[in-house]
């Protein structure tokens, strides 16, 4: 099975800053996804942003943006301009493109937000 | 409705209790997932179905648990003699396209936190 690895378990960022999560992953697949969700304390994972493995352009959401590294199997979160409401949970996950149909999550980073 | 709905929210059981968990997905999913997420960890697969067809079940703990979704909507976890190690958060998710296609976005519900004492 896949693994996904969130190596910080707890980021702090001040407001208006930039803050970066990390995650890599260790699969034998070549075409795969990845996905960062946000986790609230409401509970519900909200999907912040999503990679295609195929691309080479690393994907961008506003003040999200990924960098997916594909040969370092990395693929860490960047959020610029942090704002108060981004403070949550956020999960990096991995979903093979073509067999099964599992969701695989890493342990999560807890973001705090200092204003 | 507009997004995937759970019931409900909190469920405390007594150990050896059956207890039964609802799932509402976004109207016209047709893949549906359970997941299991215990304090602090992320999230693991339990099941999955493709309309009323349960296609993976390789990620429930034992035969004590069971999903249906007969009509190929709503979806039931029944967790039967609970076990205090099965307190968890139990997470639905739903996703437009059928396995393998599409852009393979899950929407998750809120959950529904079980705490078997």
């Amino acid at each position: 099975a896949q693994t996904v690895t969130q190596s910080q378990p707890e980021m702090s960022v001040q407001e208006a800053e930039t803050v970066t999560l990390s995650c890599t992953y260790d699969t034998s697949e070549s075409d795969y996804y990845l996905f960062w969700y946000k986790q609230p304390p409401s509970r519900q994972m909200i999907l912040v942003i999503r990679q295609e493995a195929y691309k080479q352009q690393n994907a961008t959401e506003n003040r999200f943006s990924v960098n997916f590294q594909k040969a370092a199997k990395s693929f860490s979160l960047k959020i610029s301009d942090s704002q108060l409401g981004d403070a949550a949970m956020y999960f990096c996950a991995y979903r093979s493109a073509g067999t099964g149909n599992q969701f695989y999550f890493g342990t999560g980073t807890s973001l705090t937000v200092i204003p | 409705g507009a997004g995937v709905s759970q019931s409900p929210r909190y469920k405390v059981a007594k150990r050896g209790q059956d207890v039964a968990l609802r799932c509402d997905p976004i109207s016209g999913h047709v893949s549906l997932f359970w997941y299991q997420q215990a304090l602090g960890q992320g999230p693991e697969f339990l099941t999955y179905f493709q309309n009323e067809a349960q296609l993976d079940k390789s990620g429930l703990p034992s035969d004590r648990f069971f999903a249906e979704r007969p009509e190929g909507s709503v979806s039931t976890l029944k967790i039967q003699r609970t076990q205090q190690e099965d307190s968890a958060v139990y997470l639905c998710a739903s996703s437009l396209e059928a396995f393998g296609t599409g852009k393979n976005i899950q929407y998750f519900g809120a959950g529904t936190r079980l705490s078997v004492l």
